[in-house]
């Protein structure tokens, strides 16, 4: 079976420019992660969608973020007039109901870089 | 507040040897604990959990845990560390306040030495 898949895997940008990244949950997982991942915060939860429905969206940091799940399938991840401080691997991960009793599947994660 | 605390940001075995991590959290009753592994450029994936039941709990790749309520610990080891277990781990509980979000440690980086 194919795992969650995210794209791209690497992306370097330039300060001020838009970033979408993208994930595919695994099929029939109706629970869907978007983590960051750096350094010095460690691992933060982003946003939680369940059924396609934004369920927690308290740790987006700030407007310049947006997450959409348009359907079952997919998820992206935005990121507007990006800075720096941006740069972090920004991971999906996808599970069945009920979390967090049910294994969360991690996709590679996407590098972002922001020059 | 929870918290997690993994005691060692790395820690370095020889290939052989007994790998042990520790984890350490905080909680007013008992939790459901977690560990991951992420390996270079890779995702996390799960070791292991405890919920309820047996405190010894026995996960993938030889890695087993207990749970010590007294202790509020939950430490990670294996019998004989191979050069493939060379990941960084992260330990996580369960907020009491959520049904779906975990509270992650800083994570420990495990070296292994031919």
């Amino acid at each position: 079976d194919a795992g969650v898949i995210q794209s791209p895997r690497h992306e370097v940008t330039e300060m001020g420019q838009e970033v979408t990244l993208r994930c595919k949950p695994i099929s029939g997982h109706n629970s869907l992660f978007w983590y960051r991942q750096t350094m010095m915060r460690g691992l933060e939860l982003l946003i939680y969608f369940n059924n396609n429905v934004p369920i927690d969206d308290s740790g987006m940091p700030e407007d310049r973020f947006s997450a959409k799940m348009p359907n079952a399938s997919f998820s992206t991840l935005k990121i507007q007039r990006t800075q720096q401080e941006d740069s972090a691997v920004y991971l999906c991960a996808s599970s069945l109901d009920p979390v967090p009793l049910e294994t969360q599947y991690f996709g590679p994660g996407t590098r972002l870089l922001v020059l | 507040a929870q918290s997690v605390t993994q005691l060692g940001s790395h820690v370095s075995v020889s290939e052989g040897a007994l790998v042990l991590l520790r984890c350490n959290y905080s909680s007013s009753v008992p939790p459901y604990l977690f560990w991951y592994v992420q390996y270079p450029n890779q995702g996390l994936q799960l070791l292991l959990k405890y919920t309820t039941g047996a405190t010894l709990v026995k996960g993938i790749n030889g890695f087993e845990a207990e749970f010590k309520k007294s202790e509020t610990s939950f430490h990670l080891t294996k019998p004989s560390a191979h050069m493939s277990d060379a990941a960084e781990y992260f330990c996580a509980v369960r907020r009491l306040d959520s049904n779906y979000q975990l509270i992650w440690g800083a994570g420990t980086k495990l070296i292994i030495k031919p």
